[in-house]
Order: structure tokens, then sequence, then C-alpha cells
């Protein structure tokens, strides 16, 4: 059964570096989405991505962050200057037939 | 706006005990899609049901069961004869079926099964 791949599954980074987390939805998925779950709370919305734009973002998305999807296959999350509080597990989502998401096993960032 | 509500944190129950999760949702489009997630210990998000405002039938699938009501605005989940292996955290999730078609959760149940 196709799944959403995510890498990698747990990211170490110290305060104010640069992080990129990679996806690779599912193949004939259009629209892409991140969201966030910091712990022991819910899951929460950061950006929908369809046509090669954002289509949404939430008020957490803010310019520390940006999503890109650099070829056919990868779809990325960005974030610039990592603090403390990014600190979550990030959870990479596609569908095809709206709205369903498939999640991928998301990516736990630790910001120390 | 919309809205997830799942007023129950926690539940505990014993092995082979039946349980109902409740969830309780506010939007004011007419179509829209309620789904619940599993999460089990290890972190990944499972899907477990999807329903449309249309479709109010519910649904059974095993052990499994929805209960969806618009009158009183819910979708409520039944695990009967729980298993130890049922132990997550829960999350019900609504799309207001907008173009972006995010999806907004609740704060999820914890759901203790204890042998």
């Amino acid at each position: 059964e196709p799944e959403v791949t995510q890498t990698p599954s747990h990211q170490v980074t110290q305060m104010g570096q640069e992080v990129i987390l990679r996806c690779v939805p599912i193949s004939n998925h259009l629209y892409f989405y991140w969201y966030r779950q910091i712990l022991g709370q819910k899951v929460e919305f950061l950006v929908s991505f369809y046509n090669n734009e954002i289509s949404e973002k939430s008020e957490i998305f803010d310019d520390q962050f940006s999503v890109e999807r650099p070829d056919g296959s990868n779809f990325t999350l960005k974030i610039r200057s990592t603090k403390l509080e990014d600190s979550a597990m990030y959870f990479c989502a596609s569908s095809e037939l709206v709205p369903e998401a498939f999640f991928g096993q998301g990516t736990r960032l630790t910001v120390v | 706006a919309q809205k997830v509500t799942q007023a129950q944190t926690e539940i505990s129950v014993v092995e082979k005990e039946d349980v109902t999760l409740d969830c309780v949702y506010e939007t004011r489009d007419t179509t829209y899609y309620l789904f619940w997630y599993k999460q089990p210990p290890s972190g990944e998000l499972v899907f477990l049901i999807r329903r449309n405002s249309f479709d109010e039938q519910n649904e059974i699938s095993g052990r499994y069961s929805w209960n969806f009501q618009k009158s009183t605005s819910s979708f409520n989940f039944t695990i009967t004869a729980s298993q130890v292996v049922d132990s997550a955290v829960y999350f019900c999730a609504l799309s207001e079926g907008s173009w972006t078609d995010k999806l907004i959760f609740g704060t999820g149940t914890r759901l203790q099964v204890f042998p």
C-alpha cells in the first residue's frame, strides 16, 4: 500500500539553526500539507500546498517557515532559525480526492 | 468558526469492556467531513474513518463503530470488547470541504486498556 514517507524520523538541532524536514507524498496525490504536534497536545495545521503554491497557512506558519516541492517527488518544510518552541512532531500529509489526508509517520524535531 | 471538542482527556478501562469516545464539532458549513485517527505510542497517525455530512448512517468495522448525529453535532466512536492494543490517543477531526481541506483536530482522548 502506498504511503507517505518522512525523513528523518528524529532530528536534534541547536537553537538558531536551519532545518529541513523532508517528505515523499504518495505519487499521484496533488495536495500536500504540514501539521505540527507539540508533545502531548493536539495536531495543528501549518500549511497546505497545491499546484506549486501555498493554498493556505495558519498563523503558526510565519516567516521562519517555508515549503517547497523541489522536484516531482519531495515536499519539504524549512525552518530558518529554529526556536525552542519549534520542538514538536511534524507530520506531512498528502491527498488526492480531497479531503482525505494520508499522514507520514512524522519527524520529531528537538531544538536544544 | 470550526471547532472540535473531545471532552474526555483520558479514559481507562479493563480489557473486554466497551468504551465510547465522544466528539462534538462546530461548523457553519453544510458540507463537511469528520474523521477519527488513532495515535499509538509509536507516534504515527493512523486513519480510522471518514464521514461526510450527508451520510448519517452509522458504521461498524469489526470491533469499531461510529455514531454520527447531526442533530447534536456529534461523531462518537465506540470500541467493543476493548483490547490492550487499543491503547492510544484518539483524535477526532473536521474538514469543511474547503479548497484546502485542512483538518481541524480535537485535543484527543487517551485510552488506556488494562489487562
